[in-house]
């Protein structure tokens, strides 16, 4: 069973363009973390969000978390080509630990 | 420092034999994970050991899938017999035993099963 939902599921932008990736669901959230993985590697770790309404910035990303802890956003200012790559939130609610259905990013030269 | 290790990288099979893959976790890291994922979408949790404890084996396919953690250090995870629909990538990641622990990965085993 899949909790977290991502959307969109797929992404393909020109260089320069703004983009945002949504992460819901129906629990609420202890912490979420968002990770990035690249083609034939493992997921690495972007951010971790903890606090409700919580903004944090890596660069041109933005997270945010929601205030009810049900859902976050990432945002990328000015996307570049190596922004490209399978954005995943990842969440656990108790002891059940969920990785979100997954958004494809695509940033076109 | 050494990243989580995975073997092999890719493996191919015929459906209904055997497979076995191994992971070597980050030293020190308490927690490990095995991941089953289909190409773009999010991994799937298929296990997870704190030590040498599985504490979540809920989502491993029991009747066909196994995973070991002996001495609470490396693991293996087989598959006896494989079935076309194995066919994935087979992630390992550790961590330090903590609810919002960061998990670092390993590169993966891409499985297919013809």
């Amino acid at each position: 069973t899949q909790l977290l939902e991502q959307s969109p599921q797929f992404l393909s932008i020109q260089e320069g363009e703004n983009l945002t990736v949504y992460c819901n669901s129906s629990s609420v959230f202890s912490s979420l973390q968002w990770y990035r993985q690249e083609p034939g590697e493992g997921p690495v770790l972007l951010v971790t969000v903890v606090t409700g309404g919580e903004v944090k910035k890596l660069k041109r990303l933005t997270f945010q978390f929601g205030d009810a802890r049900k859902d976050s956003s990432l945002h990328i200012t000015a996307a570049q080509p190596g922004d490209t790559g399978l954005y995943l939130c990842w969440s656990n609610t108790g002891n059940q630990f969920y990785f979100g259905t997954g958004t494809s990013l695509t940033v076109i030269p | 420092e050494a990243g989580v290790v995975q073997s092999p990288r890719y493996k191919i099979i015929e459906k209904k034999q055997p497979v076995a893959f191994w992971c070597n976790p980050i030293s020190g890291h308490n927690t490990l994970y095995w991941y089953l994922q289909n190409l773009g979408q999010g991994p799937e949790l298929l296990i997870r050991y704190e030590n040498e404890e599985a504490v979540d084996d809920s989502q491993l396919p029991k009747d066909r899938f196994s995973a070991e953690r002996l001495k609470g250090v490396d693991s293996t995870l087989k598959i006896q017999p494989a079935e076309l629909g194995d066919s994935a990538v087979y992630l390992c990641a550790s961590s330090i035993l903590d609810s919002c622990g960061e998990q670092y990965f390993g590169p993966g085993t891409r499985l297919t099963v013809t």
